[in-house]
């Protein structure tokens, strides 16, 4: 499987500032994808991080508020932006790893609480 | 859309019994069925999935079973361990999308 490795695992933020989420894999990866999770709460899908064009948002989730970097196949950057006590969550980066059985792996996550 | 449902939210067993969790998904096109596992703090892990064409599958103590006519499968724990405590999430989704659709979450809490 895929070493995903993500920083910071986890910061204190302050209302109406923003952070942005590394993700780093140790492959090359075609797909790449945000999930958000909410203390308590499964995981949701924020959007595909695609190579070299712009990230597909799920519906919920606007650019705006989580742009989306994708500038090769092993890295990947989430910003959240303006943030508020909401925002508070556990954000994955994860990836499909196999094309023929189409696994999808998450890293350890950044846990982000906002003040 | 894709919505998969998943009962039990929270579920105690004794140490050494069996345990059920039981998913339904909503969209008959669904083909590929994990499991995930989270303990406290770390990240989900895949622990055992399915695809459409096999009814059921079995890995040690886990089994995972699909019923593609009622839209449910199940994820079966045998002979639980006190380090089978944790949230396991069941998920669906289409080949050629990788889009997966996770379930609520059972909290699984196996009593020694």
């Amino acid at each position: 499987s895929a070493v995903i490795s993500q920083k910071p695992s986890r910061d204190i933020c302050q209302r109406g500032t923003s952070l942005t989420i590394q993700c780093q894999v140790d492959s090359q990866v075609t797909m790449m994808f945000w999930y958000r999770q909410q203390p308590g709460q499964s995981l949701t899908l924020i959007a595909t991080a695609n190579q070299g064009s712009e990230a597909t948002y799920e519906s919920g989730f606007v650019i705006d508020k989580f742009p989306i970097s994708r500038p090769n196949l092993t890295f990947s950057t989430l910003t959240v932006s303006n943030m508020s006590p909401e925002d508070s969550s556990i954000y994955l980066c994860s990836v499909i790893w196999g094309a023929n059985t189409g696994e999808l792996f998450f890293g350890e996550g950044s846990r982000l609480t906002v003040l | 859309g894709e919505n998969v449902e998943q009962h039990p939210s929270t579920l105690s067993v004794q140490e050494g019994d069996s345990a059920v969790i039981k998913c339904t998904y909503s969209d008959s096109a669904s083909n590929y069925f994990p499991w995930y596992k989270q303990e406290l703090g770390k990240r989900p892990q895949l622990i055992i999935d399915i695809r459409s064409n096999v009814g059921e599958k079995k890995d040690q103590r886990i089994a995972v079973t699909l019923n593609k006519t009622a839209k449910h499968f199940s994820l079966h724990i045998t002979e639980t361990q006190p380090e089978d405590s944790a949230v396991y999430f069941c998920a669906a989704s289409k080949k050629g999308t990788y889009k997966y659709i996770f379930g609520t979450g059972t909290r699984l809490k196996v009593l020694a």
